[in-house]
Parts: C-alpha cells; sequence; structure tokens
C-alpha cells in the first residue's frame, strides 16, 4: 500500500459545480499536510495548507480527518482555471521537509 | 524578481555521459531540493541541503552527485547517466524546514532523456 493514496481520476466536472477530493495517507505519525497544485508540465505550487481544525481560503476549503486518517480538498463553483492536477503532500515528521511524501496526483478538468 | 531558475529546460544525452542540471534561487531560502517525477511515481527526493556545504541524501539517491558551495546554487549531477535516469527534475527551494514558512518553490524543471 502506498504511503499516500489519491484517486487519479479525472474529475471531469462542469464550469460551477463542487467537487472533492479525498487522500488517504498510512502513516499515523504524520504531522503536516498539503494540497499543491500542478499544471500540465509545469512545476507544482502550493495551494494550501490542511490545518486541523480545516481551513478555507475562497473557494477552496482542505479539512483533515486524523482519526480515519485522510484529507480532502473542496472547490466549490469551479473555474475553467482550476483545471489541474491536485497533489497531496504528507510530512512525515515535524519541522522536516525531507520526510514530504507526494501523491501521485488527481487530475481534475473543469468543462464550459 | 528570478526566484528560482533551472537550466538546461531540455537536455538529452547519452548512456555513461556526465550531466550536470543548474538551479539557481535568489531568494537566499536556506533549504533546497531536488526532487525526480516519473509516471506512475510521486515527486521523489533526490537530495536536499539545509545550507551551503550541508548536503544530504533523499529517498532516491544513487547515481546522482550534489554540491552546495553557495546558498543560491545547488547543482546536481548525474556521473554516469543512464536510460532509468530520464525523468522530469524539480528543484525547490524554502525559507525554514517547519512551520508556516516550510512553503516549497519550484523552478520550471529540467526534462532529462537519456539515450
Amino acid at each position: 500500500r502506498k504511503e499516500v493514496e489519491q484517486d487519479p481520476g479525472p474529475f471531469n466536472v462542469p464550469e460551477g459545480a463542487t467537487v472533492a477530493f479525498n487522500c488517504t495517507y498510512s502513516n499515523s505519525a504524520s504531522q503536516s499536510f498539503f494540497w499543491y497544485r500542478q499544471d500540465c508540465r509545469k512545476e507544482p505550487k502550493l495551494l494550501m495548507s490542511v490545518y486541523s481544525s480545516g481551513n478555507e481560503d475562497g473557494r477552496f476549503t482542505a479539512q483533515l480527518n486524523r482519526a480515519s486518517q485522510y484529507i480532502s480538498l473542496l472547490i466549490r463553483d469551479s473555474k475553467l482555471s482550476d483545471s489541474a492536477t491536485y497533489l497531496c503532500v504528507v510530512n512525515r515528521a515535524a519541522g522536516n521537509n525531507r520526510k514530504l511524501i507526494w501523491g501521485l496526483g488527481t487530475s481534475l478538468a473543469v468543462n464550459p | 524578481d528570478a526566484g528560482i531558475t533551472q537550466s538546461p529546460r531540455y537536455k538529452i544525452t547519452e548512456t555513461g555521459r556526465q550531466v550536470t542540471l543548474m538551479c539557481h534561487q535568489t531568494w537566499s531560502h536556506s533549504y533546497m531540493f531536488w526532487y525526480r517525477q516519473d509516471l506512475g511515481h510521486g515527486l521523489r527526493l533526490i537530495y536536499y541541503s539545509a545550507a551551503a556545504d550541508i548536503t544530504d541524501k533523499g529517498e532516491v539517491p544513487d547515481g546522482y552527485v550534489v554540491s552546495r558551495s553557495k546558498t543560491e546554487n545547488f547543482p546536481l549531477t548525474l556521473e554516469s547517466a543512464t536510460r532509468s535516469q530520464t525523468s522530469v527534475y524539480f528543484c525547490a527551494s524554502s525559507e525554514l524546514a517547519g512551520g508556516s514558512r516550510n512553503e516549497q518553490f519550484f523552478g520550471p524543471g529540467t526534462r532529462l532523456t537519456v539515450l
């Protein structure tokens, strides 16, 4: 079993739809969590960190469920520009970026 | 404001040749990283550096060498390239290793093909 697992998709949704992705992690010692976005043939960019209490940034909401060991990303009112691959990232050790484990990503296509 | 740059952006080489990929950042970030990204695998850490003259192995260091004589540069050398090293290589930097300032900023990547 991979340490970080994501549904690869693709998720095809119309503009304006709400879409949610989940990511499961296997190591209960994991300390911090992130969602990165990667456009086709481009570098990953941080979308948002995921806090224990959940956090929201505009149309994006991230949540953490430590008991079930998953994090989620909700995108409301999808835009064409949201089309990308969303990477789930788990940091196994607090304060140590060497321990980042990257998921394979979930592909999202937002259609007009 | 150049940020983090990589060169070359594309490289084709032959098995057995030595190849050096360059990475330069203008933020004076302490931490720098080299990843490779392949189909079927997430980003995998090759080497990282916490400061000038301090480097350490990541998940897949075999066949690679790094150095960091200056804070802003972190070159990656493939001493004798193999076909299995065909990949997209990303360099990244971060201000700190922990806390709210551990976001990693990535360069645009180098697409390396080993024939």
